[in-house]
């Protein structure tokens, strides 16, 4: 496996469910990011880790719930989500670091909540 | 409150026709403004950093300029698989590593 991946790729789920999404990083990297992307609306930053440590959340609702275990994996747990929570949720990662930091993205998991 | 807005939000090409896509940026002290491109069900690919005005980067048939307030990114002789959403995102000198995007032109490029 090279770069960022993503599991799964799809999920759908209830409003009562309670789900995980899990990104990997291959890159070496010290910085993680949690992004949503919604039709019709630029991506938007949910969450942003350090190594491991969270840096920056982005007043997202508590039905998110971050974990980063490690530098090169992070999860995002949902729970009691809404239908305006369906959306492509993403995960990036970057060296970290004080200068322009280059972030690089793995391909998404598509999120439907009926 | 920094933000990026990009045109046009849509534009469709004849395969062979270059033309450019524009980004216009506001922020408090400018760390680097990035291009990504991102095909349907995927996640953004990385094209190019920015640093300062001025500086131009190249890939293939791609290139990017960047000014003090906005950026544009040239595509000459296009072809079809050049199609794709192109976003652009900018990184204040303040706010961490917080990338601001805006809502990307959708390209396409008709053979």
């Amino acid at each position: 496996e090279t770069g960022v991946t993503q599991t799964p790729r799809h999920l759908v789920m209830g409003m009562t469910n309670k789900k995980s999404l899990k990104c990997e990083q291959h890159l070496g990297h010290n910085a993680m990011y949690w992004y949503k992307q919604s039709a019709k609306k630029p991506l938007e930053l949910m969450f942003v880790y350090n190594f491991k440590e969270q840096t920056e959340n982005n007043s997202v609702p508590s039905r998110f719930s971050p974990e980063c275990p490690n530098s090169s994996h992070l999860f995002l747990h949902l729970h009691t989500l809404q239908p305006e929570d369906s959306a492509l949720y993403l995960c990036a990662s970057s060296q970290g670091g004080s200068g322009a930091d280059t972030q690089y993205f793995g391909p998404g998991t598509r999120l439907t909540v009926l | 409150e920094d933000q990026v807005t990009q045109s046009p939000e849509a534009l469709r090409l004849q395969e062979g026709e270059s033309s450019s896509l524009n980004c216009s940026y506001t922020v408090s002290g400018l760390r680097g403004l990035f291009w990504y491109r991102q095909d349907p069900g995927k996640g953004p690919e990385f094209l190019f950093t920015l640093y300062s005005a001025g500086e131009e980067k190249e890939k293939e048939r791609l290139k990017a300029t960047l000014t003090k307030k906005e950026s544009f990114l040239h595509i000459t002789a296009p072809k079809p698989e050049d199609s794709a959403t192109y976003l652009c995102a900018v990184q204040a000198s303040q706010g961490a590593q917080k990338l601001v995007f805006g809502q990307g032109t959708r390209l396409t490029i008709n053979p």
